[in-house]
């Protein structure tokens, strides 16, 4: 069946411009994680979704940060006013309904680079 | 709060050789432990996951991870290395129990196999 899939695969904005990253998890799938790679950085944590619970924002770096997820499906993931620091792979993942902390199934990314 | 240490940056192993790359990790309870391998240009990808029971876990493509209580640690291990194991390699650990869990990812460690 299809995987996670992300678009767009690369973006490339100039400072200060706001972005919108989607990201369609695979279909039944409850959990959806963004995290963020950095260049010799592991991944971080930025949101989890999971139903219609209230997300887990704790991860996100700043306000310039938010994440929606409409209908329980596809999530957008939006920088507003990007900056430098900004630029990295953003990767979306998704989990089966079931136990809650279970195996990811993650998206290709999409590279984001903030000129 | 939970974390992952991966000691090593990069391992270098010969092909046919057994390799090992390391994890360690830190959480209040009973962990929930897995590896995901990322190779070039492609997004991560599930190998293994350790939740209770038999401390030898079997993965993906050869791979096994013996979970170590005492010594609080998760080690990945093939008997003999192939080329096309080079890839980044991340350990990550959450929190066995009930509801959502947040899952830490350790740094990643290069492993590069040498024909």
């Amino acid at each position: 069946g299809a995987g996670v899939s992300q678009s767009p695969s690369n973006k490339v904005t100039e400072k200060g411009k706001d972005v919108e990253l989607r990201c369609d998890p695979i279909s039944g799938h409850t959990a959806l994680y963004w995290y963020r790679q950095s260049l010799g950085q592991g991944l971080e944590f930025l949101i989890y979704f999971q139903g219609n619970s209230a997300p887990d924002k704790s991860g996100l770096p700043s306000d310039r940060f938010s994440a929606e997820r409409t209908g329980g499906s596809v999530s957008t993931l939006t920088i507003q006013r990007t900056q430098q620091e900004d630029s990295a792979v953003y990767l979306c993942a998704s989990s089966p309904p079931g136990q809650s902390t279970d195996t990811q199934y993650f998206g290709p990314g999409t590279r984001l680079t903030v000129l | 709060a939970q974390s992952v240490a991966q000691p090593e940056d990069q391992v270098n192993v010969a092909e046919g050789n057994p390799l090992t790359v390391k994890c360690t990790y830190s959480v209040s309870g009973n962990p929930y432990l897995f590896w995901y391998v990322q190779y070039p240009n492609r997004g991560l990808q599930f190998l293994l996951k350790y939740i209770t029971g038999d401390n030898l876990v079997k993965g993906s493509y050869g791979f096994e991870a013996e979970f170590n209580k005492s010594q609080t640690s998760f080690h990945l291990k093939k008997p003999s290395a192939l080329v096309s194991d080079s890839a980044l390699y991340f350990c990550a650990v959450s929190l066995l129990g009930g509801g959502y869990q947040k899952v830490t990812f350790g740094t990643g460690t290069k492993l590069q196999v040498i024909p």
